[in-house]
């Protein structure tokens, strides 16, 4: 089985600031690995599919990039509205634990 | 776009069974496939597994093997996830999720998510 692992666990930035989340998978996934947003209460949101397609409305401050094992998801310009918890997944299957991006 | 409905929360007992719905509409029910997901209090997400339902197969997580069943109803457009011999670390919210056509297989749309509270 395929484990995913994303650093850090949680972060702090401020308004504005550039944010990078990383994810690994414990063996190469080729493009097959998505990014969601979840807020508290509320069901995860898809962001980023195929490692780095930006998924229809979703705002052009989110990118994805990697291939093989190593992913990243960036966020330009953080707003208010981005302070939520991140989410890898490998396609069809297992996500990763999570990373908590929280005020400063 | 397809919208996603579930059932209400639950509250079982240990050892018992419990059957959460997930009904679909806006889009033609038997093309899509239908992953589970669940989410324990202040807990990740994790994937249980999924169905296709114009052929009834399903996949599962190893580590729901034997204990989840998911079903589906083509004439009422829901699927079913059938979770037994519960314990107290079932608790959680469970979430059913299209796999999204020509997006790489994620989980495109969501429902509401429904509470599963298992206690004596």
């Amino acid at each position: 089985e395929i484990r995913m692992t994303q650093s850090p666990s949680s972060l702090s930035a401020s308004v504005g600031d550039r944010v990078t989340i990383t994810c690994r998978a414990s063996q190469s996934i080729s493009n097959h690995l998505n990014w969601y947003q979840q807020k508290p209460g509320k069901a995860p949101k898809l962001l980023i599919y195929a490692a780095s397609s930006l998924q229809s409305g979703v705002p052009s401050r989110f990118s994805g990039s990697g291939s093989g094992t190593d992913f990243t998801l960036t966020i330009n310009s953080l707003q208010p509205e981005d302070f939520a918890t991140y989410y890898c997944q490998q396609s069809y299957n297992t996500f990763g634990p999570g990373t908590t991006v929280d005020i400063k | 776009q397809v919208q996603l409905v579930q059932s209400g929360a639950e509250v079982k007992k240990p050892g018992s069974s419990v059957k959460v719905s997930c009904k679909a509409s806006g889009d033609t029910f038997s093309r899509n496939t239908i992953s589970w997901v669940r989410q324990a209090p202040a807990q990740g997400l994790e994937w249980m597994g999924r169905i296709i339902p114009v052929y009834g197969t399903a996949n599962y997580a190893q580590k729901f093997q034997g204990r989840v069943t998911f079903t589906a109803d083509e004439s009422t457009s829901t699927v079913y996830m059938e979770l037994s011999s519960l314990r107290s670390e079932d608790t959680a919210f469970y979430y059913c999720a299209r796999v999204g056509s020509g997006t790489g297989g994620s989980l495109d749309s969501w429902g509401q998510g429904t509470l599963v509270t298992v206690s004596s």
